[in-house]
């Protein structure tokens, strides 16, 4: 069955830290991976997505990640966490045969100042 | 710059009473999801629309959960009777034909059945 686990429930990080948040995922293939981020009050936005060819995916608000095949992760990362990056944290997968995603139950991340 | 809107965005009602939340896709979208929030349970698809024909609503509670697409425009999401465990955030998605792997989210509506 495809699935989507995210290892961490919570994360705290300084302001000007390194972040990275895991994501595995349960599948067959290739899947599509996604991470989206949600913050407080918000809906949910996307922040980057994998589909094929390089394994490192830039994303927006200075994100990145890298599919590892063989770890079968998507983890993201950020080399200097700000404050307003304090929020919820989710990765998705499509397994291409819908249009449906299949979602982590998210990371939550706080910025400690 | 286009967005998802949903309506109402806040709503408080009894036990028993209907409440009705709407969506209006990004215009050009063709494909429509209903989710719901909860602490416990995580984000939960309840149903998705792609050309306003409902193909799957699987995630959906039958009894009570109704979801339609009367336009293009506008996607509605009915709870009949609501009861205090339906009290979540439903968000609604859309998404366009050659895109549709990238979902947009509506900014939701917080639901409290008391």
């Amino acid at each position: 069955a495809q699935s989507v686990t995210q290892p961490d429930i919570h994360i705290t990080v300084s302001e000007g830290a390194s972040l990275e948040l895991r994501c595995n995922y349960s599948y067959g293939a290739t899947p599509y991976l996604f991470w989206y981020v949600q913050s407080p009050g918000q809906g949910l936005q996307l922040l980057l997505k994998y589909f094929s060819g390089d394994t490192l995916v830039q994303g927006i608000k200075g994100f990145e990640a890298e599919f590892k095949r063989s770890q079968s992760s998507f983890n993201l990362r950020k080399p200097s966490v700000h404050w307003s990056d304090a929020a919820e944290y989710f990765c998705a997968l499509n397994a291409g045969n819908n249009r449906k995603l299949i979602w982590g139950l998210g990371t939550s991340l706080a910025v400690n100042p | 710059d286009a967005r998802v809107t949903q309506t109402p965005r806040h709503k408080v009602t009894e036990m028993g009473q209907e409440v009705t939340m709407r969506c209006q896709p990004i215009l050009g979208h063709n494909t429509v999801f209903w989710y719901r929030q909860t602490m416990m349970q995580g984000l939960e698809l309840l149903a998705y629309f792609r050309n306003r024909a409902p193909l799957d609503d699987s995630g959906m509670p039958k009894d009570r959960f109704s979801a339609e697409m009367p336009d293009a425009t506008l996607a509605t999401l009915k709870i009949q009777p609501s009861e205090p465990r339906d009290s979540a955030v439903y968000f609604c998605a859309s998404g366009s034909e050659r895109g549709w792997e990238t979902q947009y989210f509506g900014p939701g509506t917080r639901l409290l059945v008391l």
